[in-house]
């Protein structure tokens, strides 16, 4: 099955400057690839997705990137604020099947004033 | 649009006794749910998808015995723990598969289990 592997596991960084967290998959049939924002004690929500026909999406200040090739995909969050800060999941899922979301292990972000 | 609730949002209860936990997609019909664990500071785990009007698919490892799931409408899907442990204790997300063609998957807002 699926297997996703995320780093770094905890991430510091300034205000206003950029932030970059990496995740690799295994099963070459993924075809989504959502990131998710959870708050302590909240719900999931979902920042930025990316499917495999695509390389790279932007949203604002959030992107993705994606290489099929190298089986990783990367969030980049530009101009970092004090809000940014929380734990970031990437996953990994096909549009086909069971659609089943297979998490990273998640990323603490904190955004230093 | 695309909202996804659940009930009840905290419970404790007895070790022994059984806990229904419900999830709701409140503005769209949703075939298909998934039941996540989540343990402190760790990511996300399926337990089991769960299929509108079939049986739930359950993740290895997770018994289902103990974690019984119905989907018995478009809209609602429950979690049953049963003769919970003090182990069983946890946050219990579900979410919804949007019926759209993105696929994207809703998140309820949780339930936080403390068995005693």
């Amino acid at each position: 099955g699926e297997n996703v592997e995320q780093h770094p596991s905890t991430l510091s960084v300034q205000e206003g400057d950029s932030a970059v967290i990496k995740c690799t998959y295994s099963d070459s049939a993924s075809n989504y690839f959502p990131w998710y924002k959870q708050e302590l004690g909240k719900r999931p929500q979902l920042i930025i997705d990316i499917r495999s026909n695509v390389g790279e999406k932007k949203d604002q200040r959030i992107a993705v990137t994606l290489n099929k090739t190298a089986k990783h995909f990367s969030l980049h969050i530009t101009e970092t604020q004090p809000e940014d800060s929380a734990v970031y999941f990437c996953a990994a899922s096909t549009f086909q099947g069971a659609q089943k979301l297979v998490f990273g292990q998640g990323t603490r972000l904190t955004i230093n004033p | 649009g695309a909202v996804v609730s659940q009930h009840p949002s905290w419970v404790i209860c007895k070790s022994g006794t059984s806990v229904k936990i419900e999830c709701r997609s409140l503005d769209f019909q949703a075939t298909t749910m998934f039941w996540y664990r989540q343990f402190p500071k760790q990511s996300l785990m399926l337990m089991a998808t769960s299929n509108e009007g079939s049986k739930a698919t359950y993740e290895q490892g997770v018994e289902k015995d103990k974690f019984l799931i119905n989907h018995a409408s478009l809209t609602l899907s429950t979690l049953t723990v049963t003769s919970a442990h003090p182990e069983d204790s946890s946050f219990y997300i579900c979410s919804a598969l949007g019926t759209s063609g993105r696929k994207t998957q809703y998140f309820g807002p949780g339930t936080r289990l403390l068995v005693l």
